[in-house]
């Protein structure tokens, strides 16, 4: 099955930083989301992009869909110690068949103090 | 609470032994999933469900089986587990298949097949 790229897969970064990771796929999707996984636990739904181009803001979180539908990518602003965890892509296509996510590799967050 | 939730959370077995991963929802949601979470490969989906008794093949459905009798329900199932299917499992669950539907995670299910 297709994967998508993710980069990068991990980062060390220090409190108050910005952060920026993206994701690129061979393919078009019509969907978007970004997901956040706590240690010990699944991943929850940060943002959610339906249309190219489109930019959406979840408090410090910004992601944007682009513009050929085949990457996205995801901003943290001023990163406080709770931003740890690894993030998610996830591609996604609707229509036809049964919606199916596709998800990228991760890129695992740590923030130091 | 809606919530999803698969039991056990961690299990070591060994080679062929059957075992029985279960998962439960509680939102009424016709659409279930269950993925495998490895390192360096993201989530990867295994089976999914659309509503009752309809289940098809994700992206790595080999070694498992799944079966959706009822809607709350959605049990994947390792009949003879082998080493590489040592891994981290989750089950999810959305209103639906169609649409923008948000997919609820559980908690996950660490499995060690020795």
């Amino acid at each position: 099955g297709q994967q998508l790229n993710q980069s990068p897969q991990s980062m060390f970064i220090q409190e108050g930083e910005d952060v920026s990771m993206n994701c690129t796929s061979s393919s078009i999707f019509n969907t978007w989301l970004w997901y956040k996984q706590d240690p010990g636990e699944g991943p929850v739904l940060l943002i959610a992009l339906y249309k190219a181009g489109e930019l959406t803001s979840n408090g410090r979180l910004t992601a944007q869909f682009g513009i050929t539908r085949k990457d996205s990518f995801l901003n943290i602003s001023a990163s406080i110690p709770s931003d740890v965890g690894i993030y998610f892509c996830a591609g996604q296509l609707l229509g036809g068949t049964a919606s199916k996510l596709t998800f990228g590799t991760g890129t695992r967050l740590q923030v130091t103090l | 609470e809606a919530q999803v939730t698969q039991n056990p959370r961690y299990l070591i077995t060994v080679t062929g032994k059957k075992l029985t991963v279960t998962c439960s929802q509680n939102m009424n949601h016709e659409y279930m999933s269950w993925y495998r979470q490895d390192p360096g490969l993201g989530l990867r989906q295994i089976y999914y469900s659309m509503n009752v008794e309809v289940t098809d093949k994700g992206d790595v459905p080999e070694g498992y089986k799944v079966s959706r009798k009822e809607k709350r329900n959605f049990p994947l199932i390792l009949e003879s587990p082998s080493p590489n299917q040592t891994s981290l499992y989750f089950c999810a669950s959305s209103l639906s298949a169609w649409g923008r539907e948000t997919q609820y995670f559980g908690p996950g299910t660490r499995l060690l097949v020795l």
